[in-house]
């Protein structure tokens, strides 16, 4: 079945510092969606890609589609300590009902 | 309302115990889900509701039971659990399964702990 895995699995930066998390499926994927997950919390939606070599900025968070549709990026930068949480990419290779969910990166931000 | 509400956010129950947990949006979505979520892991799939009617089952263990009685509500019926069913139980919606439009918007979920 799809395999979609992320590294690193856990990164500890401190505040100011960038950040940026990698995304890989085993399959070619229609698009790819960004959540992320607060400790305690319930994942939120941040971002979708559908188009190969996509790229999308929200402030200082950049995410980028691969050319073959296979991987993905979250770059944050100069990290706050209101990023720190989990980044999971989620991706589906065909229609959103099967929406399978990365390992996820876990992003601890001290001042 | 952007939000989706689940009920109770904390079960603890016994492995005899029969009981229900609750999902409800008033987005207008058409797609609702139920995922489970362990420790330090990624939300794994369990079910999907397509306009009311089931359209995916990860092969999940007959003692878990979804229900959609209509498009606003999602039910997870639990029987016989065992011990390593404890998880957060997070229900999601989205406009509808074919388009995946703004993603999933997941409510709070219910810690379920089985003793």
């Amino acid at each position: 079945g799809q395999q979609v895995m992320q590294i690193p699995q856990y990164q500890h930066v401190q505040e100011g510092e960038d950040f940026t998390t990698y995304c890989n499926s085993s399959t070619t994927l229609s698009n790819i969606q960004w959540y992320k997950q607060r400790p305690g919390g319930h994942p939120v939606f941040l971002i979708q890609l559908v188009k190969s070599g996509e790229v999308k900025k929200q402030k200082r968070l950049t995410f980028q589609f691969g050319e073959a549709k296979k991987n993905s990026s979250l770059h944050i930068t100069a990290t706050q300590t209101t990023d720190v949480g989990t980044y999971f990419c989620a991706g589906s290779t065909g229609t959103a009902s099967k929406l399978t969910f990365g390992t996820g990166t876990r992003l601890q931000v001290t001042l | 309302d952007t939000e989706v509400t689940q009920t109770p956010k904390h079960l603890v129950m016994g492995m005899t115990n029969k009981k229900s947990l609750k999902c409800e949006q008033h987005m207008g979505h058409r797609a609702m889900y139920w995922y489970k979520q362990k420790a330090k892991k990624p939300p794994e799939l369990m079910f999907v509701y397509s306009y009311e009617k089931l359209s995916i089952n990860e092969s999940v263990p007959s003692r878990f039971s979804p229900e959609c009685p209509n498009s606003s509500l999602l039910n997870l019926h639990l029987h016989a659990l065992q011990p390593e069913d404890s998880a957060l139980y997070l229900c999601a919606s989205s406009q509808d399964s074919l388009n995946f439009g703004y993603g999933y918007t997941f409510g709070s979920g219910t810690r379920l702990t089985v003793v």
